[in-house]
């Protein structure tokens, strides 16, 4: 079965760090670019972070220079170290496949059940 | 790239046909996708490439548009499908605001 499985999220106090784990299982992890993407509570999705196959990052404004996303294709794993954290990055983290790595004809196709990060003193 | 989905919210009956709308402030070709999200859960995939449908998903889902403009239409609506509907640029990934679909 295609399987990603999020873990690592907890609560953690302003300016403090975090480092999220997805473990993938049932496809060849290598050979997809994968995402992050976060939810607060009640709100929309926001796409956090990718990696291509090659090992490039990609952020949007709102995290460039706090989180950094890396992959561990010998362990099935992605990561998102979370530094610098502030109360508006409290949000359910999801890991995301990306369905035809390389391609904007594309979407995020396999989701794991998502990790709640809080930040709050 | 900015998304902007219409109406926010919706309510439907079941059988209706729903017609949900995204708007890209540029041209953004037929990168498009479709997800819905139900209370609790991760979203899932519906429609991709703006009209390509994915495995398994039933075939009352429907995307149409290039360009700026784009619609999801789900031609006769479910008890399943009341849920929160999100449009995806795939260009630089940003999701527009949502559309909440409940039931009238």
């Amino acid at each position: 079965e295609v399987q990603l499985v999020e873990s690592g999220g907890g609560l953690v106090q302003p300016g403090g760090s975090l480092r999220l784990s997805c473990a993938a299982s049932g496809f060849t992890f290598s050979s997809y670019d994968m995402h992050w993407v976060r939810q607060a509570t009640g709100k929309g999705l926001e796409w956090v972070s990718a990696i291509g196959t090659a090992g490039d990052t990609y952020y949007p404004g709102s995290v460039k220079g706090r989180f950094t996303i890396s992959r561990e294709n010998a362990k099935n794993s992605l990561y998102l170290q979370m530094n610098s954290l502030r109360a508006g990055d409290t949000a359910v983290y999801y890991c995301a496949r990306d369905l035809y790595s390389g391609s904007p004809l594309s979407a995020f196709d396999i989701w794991g059940q998502g990790t709640m990060v809080t930040v709050s003193s | 790239i900015q998304l902007t989905q219409s109406p926010s919210s919706l309510s439907a009956s079941v059988g209706d046909r729903v017609t949900i709308t995204c708007r890209a402030s540029q041209g953004i070709s037929s990168y498009l996708a479709w997800y819905q999200q139900k209370p609790g859960k991760a979203p899932k995939l519906l429609i991709y490439a703006a009209s390509t449908l994915q495995s398994g998903v039933p075939s009352r889902f429907s995307g149409s548009g290039s360009g700026t403009d784009f619609t999801l239409t789900i031609s006769s609506l479910q008890p399943e499908d009341f849920a929160t509907y999100y449009c995806q640029q795939l260009n630089s990934y940003p999701f527009g605001g949502g559309t909440k679909v409940e039931i009238k």
